[in-house]
């Protein structure tokens, strides 16, 4: 069974980074793409960033300068880090897979992380 | 970056009433087109991928088509668990982009 769960701080101070986990089950991270994807809190849905089953990265420019995402494969965990956080990165982050390609068809139940002083 | 103008922002509709969310791309993205639900407080889920093939476990009331670099989703027969919001995402070209989603309503 394909799932997907996202972990983090829940509260981060404006100007620190943020630090999230997606850790996988019922997949290889070595098989599929994992995309990361957040929605401000009442408004829509944002792509954030891509990690290939072989290891390429794709980042969404307009986070590129602050965004960096990582891989565990042999503990099933993939990492993103956004830095310089400001009031407007508050909202739901959630990792998802896709079908093989750039279909989203599972996602995790996604983490809120709020930037407060 | 590729832009995805969804329309409407908002929809109220009757039980049984047809239903219908187009997205314009503003370039051509081929079927690389998909469509997702969210419900109040849950993950989206994916409902249509390639533009009109219908996700693993979706009902069959839904359903996707395109005409050039319009796409649109329509439910036939309008349920109450299909009260929530609607996205679309280009997936051609990074960065993949949304629509800015359309808010169904029961009336």
């Amino acid at each position: 069974q394909v799932q997907l769960k996202e972990s983090g701080p829940g509260l981060v101070q404006p100007s620190q980074t943020l630090s999230l986990t997606c850790t996988v089950s019922g997949f290889s991270l070595t098989s599929y793409n994992v995309h990361w994807v957040r929605q401000p809190p009442g408004k829509g849905l944002e792509w954030m960033g891509r990690m290939r089953y072989n290891g390429d990265i794709s980042y969404n420019s307009a986070l590129k300068s602050r965004l960096f995402i990582s891989r565990d494969t042999s503990k099933n965990q993939l990492f993103l880090k956004l830095n310089s956080l400001q009031t407007d990165d508050t909202g739901t982050y959630y990792c998802s897979r896709d079908l093989g390609v750039n279909w989203f068809a599972y996602w995790g139940q996604g983490t809120l992380v709020t930037v407060s002083s | 970056d590729i832009q995805m103008t969804q329309s409407p922002a908002s929809l109220s509709a009757s039980l049984e009433e047809i239903v219908t969310i187009t997205c314009q791309a503003s370039q051509d993205i081929g079927n690389w087109l998909s469509w997702y639900q969210q419900r109040p407080g849950k993950s989206p889920q994916l409902l249509i991928f390639g533009a009109t093939s219908l996700a693993d476990g979706v009902p069959s009331r839904f359903s996707g088509s395109r005409s050039g670099t319009q796409y649109s989703l329509k439910i036939s027969r309008l349920q109450v668990e299909d009260i929530g919001i609607y996205y679309c995402l280009q997936a051609n070209s990074a960065p993949y982009t949304f629509g800015a989603g359309t808010k169904l309503e029961l009336k």
